[in-house]
């Protein structure tokens, strides 16, 4: 089936430093998604994005996250400047507009 | 606000034996809500096992099946007899068809399955 890749698998980074994950949606797709994992807790919806916008984010979504895609190669995450609270697995999703999310195997971000 | 709560885990079952997972969801904020039940096998990434969108309807694949109770505001994920090859991370997740595309999800923790030969 459609396979969304994440770029890294995961990146350990001191506490304050800039950090962007990737990545690399199904080709067609025209809504995209970063949720968050921390380690023993539930998956969380950050924010989604279509046309170049962020439709909708989460308290989660801080100031110091960001999100974009620029000509519409990569799907962003960028994290400007880390925390520790930061730690944990960031998955990216796509979805068409058939209600079916299709999900990245995560990147797992380290802050130390 | 919204939220969706399963079974705790770790769940082990027998092969051949049958299966329920519980899930439940609160649905404060979402007028049609959408329930899914999402997999991840291990070492691979999150996959959609079923979806159901209007209530009272079932979901079915890979042997699995389940029923959008809106009365009980229940989403139980059953199987009649399970394989060593369902052995997984499932996951309950409640999305808003509201709003289309854009439909963020809220998930459940996850229930590990694991299913002995």
């Amino acid at each position: 089936g459609p396979k969304v890749l994440q770029i890294p698998s995961h990146q350990i980074i001191d506490m304050g430093q800039m950090v962007t994950l990737n990545c690399d949606p199904v080709s067609n797709h025209l809504y995209f998604y970063w949720y968050k994992q921390i380690l023993g807790q539930q998956m969380e919806f950050l924010v989604n994005f279509y046309n170049g916008k962020v439709m909708e984010k989460s308290k989660l979504f801080k100031d110091q996250f960001s999100v974009e895609r620029p000509d519409g190669s990569y799907f962003t995450l960028k994290i400007q400047p880390t925390a520790l609270e930061d730690s944990a697995v960031y998955f990216c999703a796509s979805s068409f507009l058939n209600y079916e999310q299709y999900f990245g195997p995560g990147t797992r971000l380290t802050v130390l | 606000g919204d939220s969706v709560t399963q079974t705790e885990g770790p769940v082990t079952v027998s092969e051949s034996e049958s299966l329920i997972i519980n899930c439940t969801y609160s649905a404060t904020s979402i007028a049609y809500p959408n329930l899914f039940w999402y997999v991840r096998y291990p070492g691979e990434g999150l996959q959609l096992l079923l979806k159901v969108i209007t209530a009272g309807q079932k979901g079915s694949s890979r042997g699995f099946e389940a029923t959008y109770n809106k009365e009980t505001t229940s989403f139980h994920l059953q199987k009649a007899s399970v394989q060593e090859s369902d052995s997984a991370v499932y996951y309950c997740a409640l999305g808003d068809g509201a709003t289309g595309g854009n439909n963020k999800l809220t998930f459940g923790q996850g229930t590990v399955l694991s299913v002995i030969p």
